[in-house]
């Protein structure tokens, strides 16, 4: 059982570029999560995506977009980086939605550097 | 809105020695709780939960954690802590979706392990 793949490990870009993170969901989970981790601070919902469909936002700017794909692989679009995007970014999976119940599958995430 | 707290946000502890982390929560129903534990420059493991049954629950690696409702608190406890231990743990309250997303956490607990 292969678990949550997240690329790259580490980026850094300048601030106004756009940027894409990439995630491979846990086998047999069709259910994506992205959070953000700034430093010093838990983890924040971004987004979650069910069956290719976006299933529920937190407070996050729509410069934040995603995507799923029909392997369930999902990716993060951040346009118009600024300072403040500077952060880890979790992907997490989940069956059907049930993370409140079951918990996440986190990947060790990527971390981005805003200069 | 629900939230998780976690008041102590650094911890030091000889090894050998025994450990509890604290966590309170405000959640309206009855809460699906967890921990999570993150190494250095990692994701987040999922050490236990809690949804409903026995209010002391055991975990990986020797953790065990205890629900108390009259006190909203879920805190983690280990016997005796070993070098290894040293990382960031994080408690999360089970959430049903929203702009909260599906786990809600706290701002974590780091902790130190002294030989």
């Amino acid at each position: 059982e292969t678990g949550v793949t997240q690329s790259p490990t580490h980026l850094i870009k300048t601030r106004g570029q756009q940027v894409t993170l990439r995630c491979s969901s846990q086998s047999g989970h069709n259910t994506v999560s992205w959070y953000q981790q700034a430093l010093g601070q838990g983890p924040q919902f971004i987004f979650q995506y069910y069956r290719e469909e976006e299933n529920g936002r937190g407070n996050f700017p729509p410069r934040f977009s995603g995507l799923q794909f029909p392997n369930y692989s999902s990716e993060l679009n951040v346009n118009a980086l600024e300072l403040d995007d500077s952060a880890l970014y979790l992907c997490a999976s989940s069956l059907d939605g049930g993370a409140q119940f079951h918990g996440y599958t986190f990947g060790s995430g990527t971390r981005l550097t805003v200069v | 809105a629900q939230s998780v707290t976690q008041p102590d946000i650094h911890i030091t502890v000889s090894e050998g020695a025994s450990l509890e982390l604290r966590c309170n929560y405000s959640y309206g129903a009855t809460p699906y709780l967890f921990w999570y534990v993150q190494s250095p420059g990692q994701g987040l493991q999922l050490l236990l939960k809690y949804f409903s049954g026995d209010t002391l629950v055991q975990g990986i690696k020797g953790f065990e954690a205890e629900f108390k409702r009259s006190q909203s608190s879920f805190n983690l406890r280990k016997p005796s802590v070993h070098w290894s231990d040293a990382a960031e743990y994080f408690c999360a309250v089970g959430s049903y979706g929203g702009s909260q997303g599906n786990l809600i956490f706290g701002k974590g607990t780091k902790l130190s392990v002294k030989p």
